[in-house]
This record gives structure tokens, C-alpha cells and sequence, in this order.
């Protein structure tokens, strides 16, 4: 399979804490992305790293990848009760609209 | 600008039927991409279509089928429904420039089969 493998399956923190989740995958890629779910529903599209760049920020989201070790991070900082969700990472692997998903990390923020 | 849109959001299917899913990407998208989620195997590339072509297919068998108009509005189709298609179906467009890159899903279609 090409799907990536992320980490933890699971997390639960209290809200005002960092959370972090981390995403590998398993060939080379132009991009990876970021998705988050909430229960069930649609994904939303929250950040797009390029290869040839090494972080990236969107508000309280900064998203890693090491190409090297093809790995990448998501780290949420401050977090809220509503970022509780699951996240999941994302590539084409170079085939514009085929979306190759990670197993998703679970997140639970607790006021 | 209106999201992408699925009908129905709700089905329940006996064994054996057919289904037919709607997906309205957003205004101006002609990327849809089709996906299935399910507890056990996360989430699954079913097919994308552009321009009303067929352009990239998943692992998936010929029970499972799809379309595209000329207005961009898909359809998928499955026949001969299993227990194993209940999922969640998810469609979702990309905008021009951006054809499968950045993807805007819709809420999904939850697809039970009995």
C-alpha cells in the first residue's frame, strides 16, 4: 500500500498545550498535505508543503517535512477545544487528484 | 460561494441493490475525486474525473462505477451492493490551476448496507 503511516493513533491533551503528529510515507513526493476531519464529516484543507521547502506556518499550524526521511510534521500550538478532530496527511504522489491518505491521528482537546 | 454538495446524505441499502451518489463540486472546479472512508481501512481513492474523463482510478472492483457532466456535477454509482460498501463516500473538487491538488470536500454521503 502507498498510504503513509501516522503517529500517534491518538492523542488527548488539555487545552492551552501543544499537539503534535507526525506522518511518514513511502516513495517520493512533489507535496503533502494536511487534512483535518471533524466526527465523521468532511475533510478541510489546512496547509500544503512543497518538497523543496522545510517548514510552514498558517496561524497556530507549522508543518515540517525532511524529505530524507520522508517525514513530516503537523504542530498545533495553543490548542482549543475545537481543534479536537482527526488529522490526517495527505499526497498525490504525482497524480493530480488521487489523494493517498494516512491512517489519521485522532486528537481530543480537553477545556 | 456554495460548498461542494452531496445527495443524499443519508442512505440505507439492502444486499444486492444499486446506489447512485451526487456530488455538486464548487462553482468553477472541474477536478472531482471520489473517496471511500471506512474504520478499517481509513480513507480510499475511488476515482477522480476532468473535464467528463476519467483520470485516475483506485483499487477498487467494477461494481464500483462513476461519471462526470458537462457541468462538473459527478455521479457514482455502485452495483450489487455488499455489507462491505458501508462507508462514508466523500467527493471533493479542485479549482483550476490546482486540478487535484488542493481538494474541497464535501460532508459526505453515510452509506449503510444491510
Amino acid at each position: 500500500s502507498q498510504q503513509g503511516e501516522e503517529d500517534p493513533q491518538a492523542l488527548s491533551i488539555q487545552e492551552g498545550e501543544n499537539a503534535t503528529m507526525n506522518c511518514s510515507y513511502k516513495t517520493s513526493i512533489n507535496n503533502l498535505q494536511w487534512y483535518r476531519q471533524n466526527s465523521g464529516r468532511g475533510l478541510v484543507h489546512l496547509i500544503l508543503i512543497r518538497s523543496n521547502e522545510r517548514e510552514k506556518h498558517s496561524g497556530r499550524l507549522r508543518v515540517t517535512l525532511d524529505t530524507s526521511k520522508k517525514s513530516s510534521s503537523l504542530l498545533i500550538t495553543a490548542s482549543r477545544a475545537a481543534d479536537t478532530a482527526s488529522y490526517f496527511c495527505a499526497t498525490d504522489y504525482n497524480q493530480g487528484g488521487k489523494l493517498i491518505f494516512g491512517q489519521g491521528t485522532e486528537l481530543s482537546v480537553k477545556p | 460561494k456554495a460548498g461542494v454538495t452531496q445527495t443524499p446524505r443519508y442512505l440505507i441499502k439492502t444486499r444486492g441493490q444499486q446506489v447512485t451518489l451526487s456530488c455538486s463540486p464548487i462553482s468553477g472546479h472541474r477536478s472531482v475525486s471520489w473517496y471511500q472512508q471506512t474504520p478499517g481501512q481509513g480513507l480510499q481513492f475511488l476515482f477522480e474525473y476532468f473535464s467528463e474523463t476519467q483520470r485516475n482510478k483506485g483499487n477498487f472492483p467494477g461494481r464500483f462505477s462513476g461519471r462526470q457532466f458537462s457541468n462538473s456535477r459527478s455521479e457514482m454509482n455502485v452495483s450489487t451492493l455488499e455489507l462491505g460498501d458501508s462507508a462514508l463516500y466523500l467527493c471533493a473538487s479542485s479549482p483550476p490551476g490546482l486540478a487535484g491538488l488542493i481538494q474541497y470536500f464535501g460532508a459526505g454521503t453515510r452509506l449503510s448496507v444491510l
